[in-house]
């Protein structure tokens, strides 16, 4: 079975720092999808970005950049110059191939970003 | 664009209550996924629908219910609450053929005093 784990609980950091964080995950499928999720203190899970298990190419978005590697089953996920606003929990999944029962979250990261 | 509605976005209720959730997805979405978010946890799959079929089953308790229907918005019927529903649900859909991302609703928040 799939597990997605994220080892930081919580992450607090000062304005404009740059913070990444982690996710590791265990899957016996070769065709899976990962996904990163923020969930903000309003509730709703916001979508950041989905990657398929054969494109290992790292990409940015803005502040926002992901670095997939499959070597090391790790999705990290990097905020460079944080916010206020960045402050979440975010959550890393993982999907093998059909979802339902088998998208599965990670237990998230909660990050405070401080003044 | 048109996003996963869910409705009421709050909800509170007593033991032994029942409840129904509703979940609209966005248009052309043919499946529709529950999930249960407790307090500091993550989400957790409780049961999809495909074509107004159910696809998968997770941690549904007995006491839930869940089914799709002809214009493919789900219910999540919930009878005899407990203490320990009160959480966050969400209903997400997706586009079966384009195996793209789930499109998370924005929750209801159910509370069982």
């Amino acid at each position: 079975a799939q597990k997605v784990t994220q080892a930081q609980t919580e992450i607090s950091v000062v304005e404009k720092e740059d913070v990444t964080l982690d996710c590791v995950y265990e899957t016996r499928d070769t065709t899976y999808y990962l996904f990163w999720y923020k969930q903000p203190p309003s509730g709703e899970l916001v979508f950041l970005i989905r990657r398929n298990s054969f494109d290992e190419q790292n990409e940015i978005s803005g502040r926002y950049s992901w670095n997939f590697q499959k070597s090391t089953s790790s999705f990290n996920f990097t905020i460079t110059a944080s916010q206020v606003v960045d402050s979440a929990v975010y959550f890393c999944a993982l999907s093998e191939a059909n979802y339902g029962q088998n998208f599965v979250f990670g237990p998230g990261t909660r990050l405070s970003v401080l003044p | 664009a048109a996003g996963v509605i869910q409705s009421p976005r709050h909800l509170i209720k007593e033991k032994r209550e029942t409840a129904t959730l509703k979940c609209y997805p966005i248009p052309r979405h043919d499946t529709v996924y529950w999930y249960q978010q407790g307090p500091g946890q993550d989400p957790q799959f409780l049961i999809s629908f495909y074509e107004k079929m159910q696809s998968d089953k997770g941690s549904i308790p007995d006491r839930f219910s869940a089914q799709q229907f002809s214009d493919y918005h789900s219910e999540l019927n919930m009878s005899s609450l407990e203490l320990g529903d009160s959480a966050l649900y969400f209903c997400a859909s997706s586009f079966s053929a384009t195996n793209e991302k789930l499109f998370f609703g924005s929750g209801t928040q159910l509370s069982v005093l």
